[in-house]
């Protein structure tokens, strides 16, 4: 079954603990992103990639590492999360550049 | 900046009641539009694509249709099932090779039996 898997689902962490969520997809997509879900201000793109070892800036990128090793991964790091970085978390991937997204089913982060 | 404006907010209808949701956008090219079907708790799943003014993509229940302004996503005779956000995006073309979607905040339909 062609599937973005994010893990984990739910995360609760402390302030200033590294953390990592991955991401991987078995559809041989060369396009992947990370985006961010909050109430009021809907989703918004944190970091992407376009191919191995080739990623670039979203909207909100502060606070966020990514890198892109493998084609099918895609990790999400937060080096020194902070509160303001709870979120709902997708990761997502597609063929192309203009051809539709496919979606994980998320990763809720909590940083008390 | 890109942006989209996705309205109304938020949408009650009667099951069987038709309508539309608006998306209005404003880039200097676009590359496409999408349009997502959002469960609570889960990914946006995908629904559609347009890329030129004019072309119209239908699937059971929801009609999309393209200008150069907004999009609308037609719904007939919806069900209860129909139930979900459902979100716009765009890609502009003048980001050049990045691959940047920019998404509205949705509108939430809930179908009442």
């Amino acid at each position: 079954e062609a599937q973005v898997t994010q893990n984990p689902r739910y995360l609760i962490t402390v302030t200033g603990k590294k953390l990592t969520v991955t991401c991987s997809q078995n559809m041989n997509h060369e396009y992947m992103s990370w985006y961010r879900q909050d109430p009021g201000l809907g989703l918004r793109q944190i970091y992407y990639s376009m191919n191995v070892e080739v990623t670039d800036k979203g909207d909100v990128p502060e606070g966020y590492k990514v890198s892109r090793k493998e084609k099918r991964n895609f990790p999400l790091i937060l080096e020194s999360p902070s509160p303001n970085q709870t979120s709902l978390y997708f990761c997502a991937s597609s063929l192309l550049r203009n051809t539709e997204a496919f979606f994980g089913q998320g990763t809720r982060l909590t940083v008390v | 900046e890109d942006q989209v404006t996705q309205s109304p907010e938020a949408l009650r209808l009667q099951e069987g009641e038709s309508s539309s949701l608006n998306c209005s956008y404003t880039v200097s090219g676009l590359r496409g539009l999408f349009w997502y079907r959002q469960d609570p708790g889960k990914g946006p799943e995908f629904l559609f694509t347009l890329y030129s003014a004019g072309e119209e993509k239908e699937k059971e229940r929801l009609k999309a249709t393209l200008t150069k302004k907004e999009s609308f996503l037609h719904i007939t005779a919806p069900k209860p099932e129909d139930s979900a956000t459902y979100l716009c995006a765009v890609q502009a073309t003048s980001g050049g090779s990045n691959y940047k979607l920019t998404f509205g905040k949705g509108t939430l339909l809930t179908v009442n039996p």
